[in-house]
């Protein structure tokens, strides 16, 4: 079975500065998917950014990028520029097989002006 | 708007009662998800279909709980006889997808929280 841990419960971050926030997983599969998904107070979840495990190259979505780093199992968020409207949970999910996603326990950011 | 909708948003019932969900996906995706998201933590896998089949259930998927999603459209997730600890968010997904193909993002509905008195 595979187990994702997001080993920081909160985090803060002055606007317009960057903060990262961490994922590992366990798995034995050698094909699989990770996202990082954001959740709003009292809104529902959205996508922030996928990565493929096969490829090398790391994501990129905007001011969002992840340090995907496949041989430590680590799948981290990086958050550029942050804005007030980046205060959310923040959930690292892993699927390695097109089924159901395994989620983190979650961070939540709170970005300070 | 064509994203994935539940009803009601809210439900509050007292322990024993049975209650009843429904989700509608996004038109063109073929596979529906539903989770279980308690305060503070991620959501947890229940079930899936893909199409009208269901094929995949979670062992937290007591035999309290049933879903069906009897046309391959909108699914009902229904709890019987309800627990204090049935109190949490129910949330579902859909995607595109079929077996053995690529993986698709899943999009998420706002949900619905269950509250058991």
């Amino acid at each position: 079975a595979q187990t994702v841990t997001q080993s920081q419960p909160e985090m803060s971050v002055q606007e317009a500065e960057t903060v990262t926030l961490s994922c590992t997983y366990d798995t034995s599969e050698n094909n699989y998917y990770l996202f990082w998904y954001k959740q709003p107070p009292s809104r529902q979840m959205i996508l922030v950014i996928r990565q493929e495990a096969y490829k090398q190259q790391n994501a990129t979505e905007n001011r969002f990028s992840v340090n995907f780093q496949k041989a430590a199992k680590s799948f981290s968020l990086k958050i550029s520029d942050s804005q007030l409207g980046d205060t959310a949970m923040y959930f690292c999910a892993f699927n390695n097989a097109g089924n159901m996603l395994t989620f983190g326990g979650g961070t939540r950011l709170m970005v300070k002006p | 708007d064509t994203g994935v909708s539940q009803n009601p948003r809210h439900k509050i019932t007292k322990r024993g009662q049975n209650v009843t969900f429904r989700c509608d996906p996004i038109s063109e995706h073929n596979r529906l998800y539903w989770y279980r998201q308690t305060l503070g933590q991620g959501p947890e896998f229940l079930t899936y279909f893909q199409n009208e089949a269901q094929l995949e259930k979670s062992r937290l998927l007591s035999d309290r709980f049933s879903a069906e999603r009897p046309k391959g459209s909108f699914s009902t997730l229904e709890i019987q006889r309800t627990e204090q600890g049935d109190s949490a968010m129910y949330l579902c997904a859909s995607s595109r997808g079929t077996s053995g193909g690529p993986t698709y993002e899943q999009y998420f509905g706002p949900g619905t929280r269950l509250t058991v008195t």
